[in-house]
């Protein structure tokens, strides 16, 4: 089946470690995004990628890395430079990333800083 | 630049009506609609370009008026598993560029 994981599903982390979160789709999409969901906050977009070997910054791109060497993986580093790193993350894509095709979520990473 | 949803939460009995709004202060091509179940992913429901359209997703319709920059999720006859956060996704610009999210509405159906 299509889709797209996201691993661990929680995740413990000390303050002033970096952590990187997984993503990997199968759906040979080739735009893929990040987003940090806190409460009563929406989705809110940390970086994204529409072609390997190229991202850019979203609006809270600030404490975060990401890299983009093949289609299928996305991964996101959270440094310890993010000063609030505690929340639900998401991975998405979309097969083009046009303004018409329809974006789909992973399960979500949920972090938490001890 | 991110869309406005309205209202924040609703709480509805089974077979009740809701209609959750999403308004933008720029020009829409598109409008996307999701749900997402606590601690879960969105789930995709529809896509409304400009033009105007109506869709249907079983008994869960919307509108999208491009004059008015506004979208309607209809929700009809409402069952314990339409529960939770509904979000409105728009475009952020002319280009292929990531959706911006509304900030959710919290639906919660009960018996």
């Amino acid at each position: 089946d299509g889709g797209i994981t996201q691993s661990p599903k929680y995740l413990f982390r000390k303050e002033g470690q970096n952590v990187t979160l997984s993503c990997e789709q199968n759906l040979n999409h080739d735009a893929m995004y990040w987003y940090r969901q806190d409460p009563g906050q929406g989705l809110r977009l940390i970086y994204y990628s529409q072609i390997v070997n190229d991202f850019q910054k979203g609006d809270i791109a600030e404490g975060y890395s990401v890299s983009r060497e093949k289609k299928e993986s996305f991964p996101l580093t959270v440094t310890s430079a993010q000063k609030n790193p505690t929340a639900f993350y998401l991975c998405a894509s979309t097969f083009r990333g046009a303004r018409t095709d329809t974006q789909y979520f992973g399960p979500g990473t949920r972090l938490t800083v001890l | 630049q991110q869309p406005v949803q309205s209202p924040q939460a609703v709480i509805l009995r089974e077979g009740e009506d809701a209609v959750i709004n999403c308004s933008s202060s720029k020009a829409l091509y598109s409008v996307h609609w999701y749900r997402q179940k606590h601690g879960e992913a969105p789930v995709f429901l529809m896509i409304l370009l400009k033009g105007g359209e109506q869709k249907g997703h079983d008994k869960i319709s919307a509108s999208f008026n491009e004059k008015k920059q506004q979208s309607s999720l209809y929700l009809t006859a409402s069952q314990l598993s339409y529960s939770g956060t509904y979000f409105c996704g728009t475009e952020r610009n002319s280009g292929n560029t990531p959706l911006v999210f509304g900030k959710g509405t919290r639906l919660s159906v009960i018996a």
